[in-house]
């Protein structure tokens, strides 16, 4: 099993541009989440999903959506970037509650310029 | 507002020495989580601790849990060079508990 992946690994932006976050697991997961990374501190949850088709929000969901159409995929859309969302992005996965064991990808550092 | 902090912040040892951290938060819990993040990487699971519980043990690992104070500690004994990395505590939060949030770590260092 690959686990959780996501790409980018890198990506820089220009303040008002739009992209996706990718993050795919192949553990048959039920729970995804997404969360980000500023320097010197723990992660800050943005959104998380139970199960296709249903997502909610988390701690800063604000500048960010999320969809989730199959079991393996969880996109996170930046819709217009600004600086303030420059960080490392991580998505992890979870076989039971998302307070349970999760699991975690690489993340994506995005620069938001 | 993080419902976790870590104390202290930054913990700087010497190999075979043991290192300690703790980890205060806010409100009650079900569980609480330890993982492990080495520079530039993705967060590591170590170890899960459930409310009812009061220590667990895993490998070199060994956490603590006083809900009556709102505390754990995680014990990493005879450390090595390669236990260097960052150390975050976890705890649900939220209606229903359907979410986690992690405090800001400690930064470990094990001097070989």
């Amino acid at each position: 099993n690959a686990g959780v992946t996501q790409t980018p690994k890198f990506q820089v932006l220009k303040t008002g541009q739009s992209m996706t976050l990718q993050c795919a697991q192949d553990m048959n997961h039920e729970y995804m989440s997404w969360y980000r990374q500023d320097p010197g501190m723990g992660l800050r949850l943005i959104h998380y999903s139970v199960g296709a088709g249903i997502t909610d929000q988390g701690e800063v969901p604000n500048g960010y959506n999320v969809s989730r159409s199959t079991t393996e995929d969880f996109p996170l859309r930046l819709l217009s970037a600004a600086p303030s969302q420059t960080s490392v992005y991580f998505c992890a996965s979870s076989s039971s509650l998302l307070t349970e064991t999760q699991y975690f990808g690489p993340g994506t550092r995005l620069l938001v310029l | 507002s993080q419902q976790g902090e870590e104390d202290p912040q930054a913990l700087s040892i010497q190999e075979g020495e043991n290192a300690t951290m703790n980890c205060s938060y806010k409100t009650s819990i079900n569980n609480l989580q330890w993982y492990r993040q080495n520079s530039g990487r993705g967060l590591v699971h170590l170890i899960l601790i459930r409310s009812n519980e009061r220590e667990k043990h895993s490998g070199r690992l060994r956490v603590t849990l006083d809900t009556s104070k709102k505390s754990s500690s995680l014990l990493i004994t005879a450390s090595r060079a390669a236990d260097t990395a960052s150390y975050f505590c976890a705890t649900d939060w939220g209606t229903g508990g359907f979410k986690t949030i992690f405090g800001a770590g400690t930064r470990l260092f094990v001097k070989a």
